[in-house]
């Protein structure tokens, strides 16, 4: 079966750090770009950046340059978001998705960060 | 960075009736557009790529139309299960989301 598997819920501090996974499977992961995007409660969905795992060749959005760090790990078709420090208003349920229009995604990572 | 405005914010239609959702660039983005259906507690779902392409399964009510800054999606009889939350999305240049139409019955 072709899909993404995301990583379970977490619940942080602010200030803490954090990585979250994007597993694929059923098709061939380094031939494809795996994007992230967030949604903040109640809001709309905001393109964070993609990867392509096949060279690692990444970009990101200008709004979350320098905030987030995409990376992968073609060996175990896993994609990765992480923060070096959380605050408050990362609180969001972070999708991981394929190519660049994302016609297969995960069923999302709540990130939950309070104090 | 390429903004996307889509209009209306809210769209009230009755089941049977014809939807018109609009997605506005501010510049050009080609052909390089999609659109998402999003319901309460899931991931969004492609209906549309290239403008005008269907995605596998998509009904064939669902239709696009568009290209350069203007962009239509159309649903051409609504059904129960299509109420919900549309988003376009460009994908040619440091790509963005629209802020969403929500669909809603009349």
């Amino acid at each position: 079966e072709v899909q993404l598997v995301q990583s379970g819920a977490e619940v942080k501090k602010p200030g803490e750090s954090l990585k979250i996974s994007c597993k694929g499977s059923g098709y061939s992961f380094a031939t494809y770009w795996i994007g992230w995007v967030r949604q903040m409660p109640g809001k709309g969905l905001e393109w964070m950046g993609i990867i392509f795992p096949a060279d690692s060749d990444t970009r990101y959005s200008p709004s979350f340059q320098g905030q987030v760090t995409i990376s992968v790990d073609k060996s175990i078709n896993t994609a990765y978001l992480q923060w070096s420090s959380l605050k408050a208003s990362d609180t969001a349920m972070y999708y991981c998705a394929r190519h660049r229009y994302f016609d297969l995604w995960g069923r999302g990572t709540l990130v939950t960060v309070s104090s | 960075e390429i903004v996307l405005t889509q209009s209306p914010g809210t769209l009230s239609v009755s089941p049977g009736e014809r939807a018109t959702l609009s997605c506005r660039a501010s510049q050009s983005v080609s052909r390089n557009l999609a659109w998402y259906q999003q319901k309460p507690g899931q991931a969004p779902r492609l209906l549309i790529y290239g403008a005008s392409s269907r995605a596998t399964g998509i009904p064939d009510r669902f239709s696009g139309s568009g290209s350069g800054t203007d962009f239509t999606l159309t649903i051409s009889r609504l059904e129960p299960e299509d109420f919900a939350v549309y988003y376009c999305q460009q994908y040619g240049d440091s790509d963005t989301f629209g802020q969403g139409t929500k669909l809603e019955i009349k």
